[in-house]
């Protein structure tokens, strides 16, 4: 069993959708939960930056994490066709070390 | 401020050559990572560095990777021999690390070199 699932997609909606990106783990001792957003051809970019449980929002992006289950999320509200990417999740227990999820391909369609 | 800046870009070599990846990261950053990402799957880390010591190497397959930082700044990473499955991007990472901020540790990701074995 990975540490880290994550729907690999592709995943396609129209623009104005709301979309749901998820990623389950199986290592309890994971404590910072990021998403990070990959366009093809480029690096990583952080996108959000969760500790513990809870919910956290920046504009149309929410994150949540869900440590009981062992469950994050990230939504997206009003897709743009700007927002096509890849989605990664992260998961890290300490000293910076990243286990990333396979990634999930999304595109908004105009 | 500059990014992560790496070259080359692309890279095509025949199985068993070597070949050499090059990064310079963020000024006064002082951790430095590579990445392995096979196409369809997330980065996984290969070898961490902080200034010019090695924090974690428990996933480059030493018998062939082999990375340096020398002077804590820029940083090589080499494959001798190459593999059909070394084909990936290969991506170098770097963090600020000092400041007791969460944002000092958020890592920043270069372009990627883009590697092909034939």
């Amino acid at each position: 069993q990975k540490e880290v699932e994550q729907d690999p997609g592709p995943l396609s909606v129209p623009e104005g959708a709301i979309v749901s990106l998820n990623c389950t783990y199986s290592n309890s001792a994971f404590q910072y939960f990021m998403w990070y957003r990959q366009y093809s051809r480029k690096g990583p970019e952080l996108l959000m930056y969760t500790y513990s449980s809870g919910n956290k929002e920046d504009g149309r992006f929410t994150a949540q994490v869900d440590k009981s289950s062992k469950y994050i999320s990230l939504f997206i509200r009003d897709s743009q066709p700007s927002d096509s990417a890849t989605y990664l999740c992260a998961m890290e227990e300490g000293a910076q070390k990243l286990v990333f999820g396979q990634g999930t391909r999304l595109t908004i369609n105009p | 401020e500059a990014g992560v800046a790496q070259s080359p870009r692309y890279k095509i070599i025949e199985k068993r050559q070597s070949v050499a990846f090059w990064c310079n990261p963020i000024s006064g950053h002082a951790t430095l990572y590579w990445y392995q990402q096979i196409l369809g799957q997330g980065p996984k880390l290969l070898i961490q560095f902080q200034n010019n010591g090695v924090v974690d190497d428990s996933q480059l397959p030493k018998d062939r990777f082999s990375a340096e930082r020398l002077k804590g700044v820029d940083s090589t990473l080499k494959i001798q021999p190459a593999k059909l499955e070394d084909s990936a991007v290969y991506l170098c990472a770097s963090s600020l690390d000092w400041g007791g901020q969460v944002t000092s540790y958020e890592q920043y990701f270069g372009p990627g070199t883009r590697l092909t074995v034939t």
